[in-house]
């Protein structure tokens, strides 16, 4: 399995711009993960879904932000509009259980 | 909500040596714990797990120890080698989020 899988790994946009992430998750687990990681915020989690359907959006900082999951191969985080502040690195995760969660390599994002 | 304490935040060890990374969690409830491993650069990578039921778990150089009673975990890595030298997280769940600690950066000088 190729594990799983994000894109694009680097993102630079303007301020005011709409950003899309998108992730791949092992094929058969069926939770996904988005998490945001910065220095001064650590590892949060923003929202997780089970079984296509979104489950928690509490760490969802704010309306800018929505995930969706048409399909239990697919998810998308996008950021409309961005705002300097998310510039971060963007973590997918997947997971069988609840439990071992596997990450992908993350999308950098830069917002200027 | 989960809250996960975890320290040092920094950790320098002579290669050989032990290193010792402890945490603690707020919510009795919790039953699942993981350590990550974060290389620079590259993504969270799960080294070790423990669950509720389990004291102890070991696997080669690394272990990690759970005390329900005191809601503390630590994890301890032997005959420390220079690829250990990264970040290292401690996460708590009760099977919905996990709660993860703020990180330590353990370098492990040759």
């Amino acid at each position: 399995d190729a594990g799983v899988i994000q894109s694009p790994r680097h993102e630079v946009t303007e301020m005011g711009q709409e950003v899309t992430l998108r992730c791949k998750p092992i094929s058969g687990h069926d939770y996904l993960f988005w998490y945001r990681q910065t220095m001064m915020r650590g590892l949060e989690l923003l929202i997780y879904f089970n079984n296509n359907v979104p489950i928690d959006d509490s760490g969802m900082p704010e309306d800018r932000f929505s995930a969706k999951m048409p399909n239990a191969s697919f998810s998308t985080l996008k950021i409309q509009p961005s705002e300097p502040r998310d510039s971060a690195v963007y973590f997918c995760a997947s997971s069988l259980s609840h439990y071992e969660q596997y990450f992908g390599p993350g999308t950098r994002l830069t917002v200027t | 909500g989960e809250n996960v304490e975890q320290h040092p935040s920094t950790l320098s060890v002579q290669e050989g040596d032990s290193a010792v990374i402890k945490c603690t969690y707020s919510d009795s409830a919790s039953n699942y714990f993981p350590w990550y491993k974060q290389e620079l650069g590259k993504r969270p990578q799960l080294i070790i797990d423990i669950r509720s039921n389990v004291g102890e778990k070991k696997d080669q150089r690394i272990a990690v120890t759970l005390n329900k009673t005191a809601k503390h975990f630590s994890l301890h890595i032997t005959e420390t080698q220079p690829e250990d030298s990264a970040v290292y997280f401690c996460a708590a769940s009760m099977g919905n989020d996990m709660r993860f600690g703020a990180g330590t950066r353990l370098t492990v000088k040759p």
